[in-house]
């Protein structure tokens, strides 16, 4: 886990509410990634970034949205929280698109 | 639809007996092939990477990698009981946007 930092770690929110989860490397990576895994569907991608301001949708993006303004941060932005988004999200870095990527320690959210 | 599947298990092996883990990919233009290890409610840590048809060895893992019949495997040798874990298979395509692919992880439960 080292250079990438999850925050909250932790968070239970309301239905229909926003949540912002954060992710902060500083290897200086240039993708970055928010992954959601859940019993039964494994890792599954939900937005990805190529660089500042690039970013592009995965397999599950329907209700989340990212931002990327900065090099070392990637938000991921809940616009209104459902209870089918309870789940623990992964943020994982790369140098490249297709090399090994890196995890953060993850976030469990649990919306209500 | 590029596919990654693994046996979901458990597979339980004796302390100090060769765990052997699988996983087949549905598409042949696969690039590179990455093996993840994640312990429960911990995030997935990369283990080992493999691009070249053959065996690649690290410590007391191997990873097989065979893109003739689809498939890619990963050995532990001297099997502990610090090795029950999750493994994830993972591969990337070689299209540019091509995102690395997760299969759902195989459990693995070493018997003392």
């Amino acid at each position: 886990d080292a250079g990438i930092t999850q925050s909250p770690r932790h968070k239970v929110t309301e239905t229909g509410t926003p949540v912002t989860l954060r992710c902060h490397q500083t290897e200086n990576h240039r993708y970055m990634y928010w992954y959601r895994q859940d019993p039964g569907h494994g890792l599954r991608l939900i937005h990805y970034s190529y660089g500042v301001k690039d970013t592009d949708k995965g397999e599950v993006s329907d209700g989340y949205s990212v931002s990327r303004s900065k090099t070392e941060d990637f938000l991921l932005t809940l616009e209104s929280a459902t209870s089918s988004q309870t789940s623990v999200y992964f943020c994982a870095i790369s140098n490249s698109m297709n090399t090994e990527a890196f995890f953060g320690q993850g976030t469990r959210l649990t919306v209500v | 639809q590029k596919e990654v599947e693994q046996n979901s298990g458990p597979l339980s092996v004796p302390e100090g007996a060769i765990a052997s883990l699988n996983c087949t990919y549905s598409d042949r233009g696969s690039q590179s092939f990455f093996w993840y290890r994640q312990y429960s409610g911990k995030s997935p840590e990369l283990i080992m990477f493999i691009y070249s048809n053959g065996d690649k060895e690290d410590g007391r893992f191997t990873a097989q990698l065979n893109k003739a019949s689809q498939y890619v495997s990963l050995l532990i040798r001297d099997s502990q009981p610090s090795d029950s874990a999750t493994y994830l298979c993972a591969v990337s395509w070689v299209a540019r946007d091509d995102k690395i692919i997760f299969g759902k992880g195989t459990r693995l439960h070493i018997l003392p």
